[in-house]
């Protein structure tokens, strides 16, 4: 079946350090992946995307490539920022459906100054 | 645009009680969906809409109710609630069923059933 598995946390970093959280996926056909955040108290909003391989998704310094040969979506940042504490979600709609996410277990960031 | 409003924000509701958790969109999205957040598990679909009178089941949609009778609503409703669905429920909505849309989250609901 589709599933992601993404990497334990809590993660805990200093202000300025590099960010990698993996994630990797099963899925049949060629799904999009997404990574989305949810600060403290709110919501999920979408922080990157790509919707096929070898496409990089960025936003706000994080990026992540769709690599299909190790079926990953890894997400980086080069120098975080105590702002971006929060819960990543990566997740995937696959083809062939409607638009239904799944995702994650989700990996807490804490970033200390 | 107030985006996607879910209420109410915290309930605590008894084993066998009933209640309904209101989700509306003001951006004349036609996908909308349901999920629950438990620890350790990230997001699960319950239902889904793609359209005003079209609903379908998501992955834990027992004990779980939906009905879409306008583009900008979507209530779930939970007809007697258990201890299994203590969690935090949130709306989403979409402008398109394809994949690759961002679907767009309300706030989030924190039910407790004791």
């Amino acid at each position: 079946g589709n599933s992601v598995t993404q990497m334990e946390g809590p993660v805990t970093l200093s202000e300025e350090a590099f960010l990698t959280i993996n994630c990797t996926y099963t899925a049949t056909g060629y799904p999009s992946l997404f990574w989305y955040v949810q600060y403290p108290g709110e919501g999920l909003q979408l922080l990157l995307k790509a919707t096929k391989a070898d496409d990089k998704g960025s936003n706000k310094g994080f990026e992540a490539t769709y690599r299909k040969e190790t079926t990953s979506f890894h997400l980086e940042k080069g120098s975080v920022q105590v702002s971006d504490s929060a819960v990543y979600f990566c997740a995937l709609a696959f083809s062939g459906g409607y638009n239904k996410l799944i995702f994650g277990a989700g990996t807490r960031l804490a970033v200390h100054p | 645009n107030a985006g996607v409003t879910q209420t109410p924000k915290f309930q605590v509701l008894k084993t066998g009680q009933s209640m309904t958790l209101q989700c509306a969109q003001d951006m004349n999205h036609e996908y909308m969906s349901w999920y629950r957040q438990d620890p350790g598990m990230g997001l699960r679909l319950i239902h889904y809409s793609v359209g005003a009178g079209i609903t379908d089941q998501g992955e834990v949609p027992n004990g779980y109710n939906v009905s879409r009778s306008t583009t900008e609503d979507f209530p779930l409703r939970l007809l007697s609630a258990a201890p299994s669905q203590t969690s935090v429920y949130f709306c989403a909505s979409s402008y398109s069923s394809d994949r690759g849309h961002e679907q767009y989250f309300g706030p989030g609901t924190r039910l407790t059933v004791t």
